[in-house]
């Protein structure tokens, strides 16, 4: 099993490109998150999923979009990227547990 | 606002001491209190978690204590080691609904040599 993983590891977007960050597990969980971390700030909720086809906001939605067209996706788009989307990207997954297993991570900066 | 503190923000420990990092929270409906250790460019893992059942949970060198009344858990990592240097953090859920975790801030720990 690969677990949780994340493409690209590393991205640089000037202002105002978009793109689209890929998570994909193998682990056949309903449960589907994606953070984004900055340093002193912990893990803030970007948008969750609990199963194909249903998505919510979570605490720090705006200038993002989700979609979960499978179990085993769940991509993150940023259409008009900012300064302030600069930092590093997690994507969680959980099954029947409580434990979230997350990826490696995605560094974006924007500039 | 559903919020969990965490402190100290950063924690230097020699080698063999005991590190504590402390939460606090909000929220009484929280019932599920993990901590997640991360390494320098990898992604968060669970470490150990406690529900409010119990008042001490440990596993190897690391134990969490809980206090219900007071909206506080800790942990503490016995025989600090230097491969314990990482990122810890602190979170809080509830068990029903669509399972999220609020997170604390992080603790930086260094066990130096």
């Amino acid at each position: 099993n690969a677990g949780v993983t994340q493409t690209p590891k590393f991205r640089i977007l000037k202002i105002g490109q978009s793109m689209t960050l890929q998570c994909t597990q193998d682990m056949n969980h309903n449960y589907m998150y994606w953070y984004r971390q900055d340093p002193g700030m912990g893990l803030k909720l970007i948008y969750y999923s609990v199963g194909a086809g249903i998505t919510d906001k979570g605490e720090v939605p705006n200038g993002y979009n989700v979609s979960r067209s499978t179990t085993e996706d769940f991509p993150l788009r940023l259409e008009l990227a900012a300064p302030s989307q600069t930092s590093v990207y997690f994507c969680a997954s959980k099954g029947q547990h409580y434990e979230q297993y997350f990826g490696p991570g995605t560094r974006l900066t924007v500039t | 606002q559903q919020q969990v503190k965490q402190s100290p923000q950063s924690l230097i420990v020699q080698k063999g001491g005991i590190s504590i990092i402390n939460c606090a929270y909000e929220n009484t409906a929280f019932d599920y209190f993990p901590w997640y250790q991360q390494f320098p460019g990898k992604g968060p893992a669970l470490l150990i978690a406690i529900r409010p059942d119990v008042s001490e949970k440990k596993e190897g060198r690391f134990t969490i204590s809980f206090n219900k009344s007071a909206k506080q858990f800790s942990l503490h990592i016995m025989d600090s080691q230097p491969g314990d240097s990482a990122t810890y953090f602190c979170a809080a859920g509830v068990e029903s609904g669509y399972s999220t975790l609020t997170f604390g801030k992080g603790t930086m720990l260094l066990v130096s040599p």
